[in-house]
């Protein structure tokens, strides 16, 4: 199994414009999740789903979107990128049981926006 | 909002010692605690987690601790090693609902050899 996927690893923007981070599991999970990890931060939740059709937002929504037509993928939509966008992004799956759920994270991509 | 404090934000220690980092949290609700390691460049990886029904639990060298009336859980690296040298990140939640998992800011751990 290759887990959780992201692509690009790294990108570089310019202010203004959009781009959209993708992101794929292949363990069946119902739940997956995008976060962005500034520097010296925890990690903040902007988006989630717990199936496909179902999306709900994080605590960091804004200037962001997602849509999950399947339960592989979960792409995150930058519109109109802004320097406070730049971050390191994570991709999480989970399975969604009750009980404690183990959140397994793809590699990253380093979002620069200028 | 829903908060979850960790300190210290860095921590030095000899190999051989122990290291110890805290997390308190803000939601009574919360009834899950992961905790996360992050090597350099990588993805954060569970490590260890606990449960409201328990105070501590252990796994080789790391263990962590609950304390659910003062709402703070703690992570304890014993006989330290330069490969635990990572940022370790709390985490608090309801055990039915992981999308509501709030993380700490991580604490950046450098063993000495």
């Amino acid at each position: 199994n290759a887990g959780v996927t992201q692509t690009p690893k790294f990108r570089i923007l310019k202010i203004g414009q959009s781009m959209t981070l993708q992101c794929a599991q292949d363990m069946n999970h119902n739940y997956m999740y995008w976060y962005r990890q500034d520097p010296g931060m925890g990690l903040k939740l902007i988006y989630y789903s717990v199936g496909a059709g179902i999306t709900d937002k994080g605590e960091v929504p804004n200037g962001y979107n997602v849509s999950r037509s399947t339960t592989e993928d979960f792409p995150l939509r930058l519109e109109l990128a802004a320097p406070s966008q730049t971050s390191v992004y994570f991709c999480a799956s989970s399975y969604g049981t009750s009980g404690g759920d183990t959140q397994y994270f793809g590699p990253g991509t380093r979002l620069t926006v200028l | 909002g829903e908060n979850v404090e960790q300190h210290p934000s860095t921590l030095s220690v000899q190999e051989g010692d122990s290291a110890v980092i805290k997390c308190t949290y803000s939601d009574s609700a919360s009834n899950y605690f992961p905790w996360y390691k992050q090597e350099l460049g990588k993805r954060p990886q569970l490590i260890i987690d606990i449960r409201s029904n328990v105070g501590e639990k252990k796994d080789q060298r790391i263990a962590v601790t609950l304390n659910k009336t003062a709402k703070h859980f703690s992570l304890h690296i014993t006989e330290t090693q330069p490969e635990d040298s990572a940022v370790y990140f709390c985490a608090a939640g309801p055990m039915d609902s992981s999308y509501k998992l709030i993380f700490g800011s991580g604490t950046r751990l450098l063993v000495r050899p």
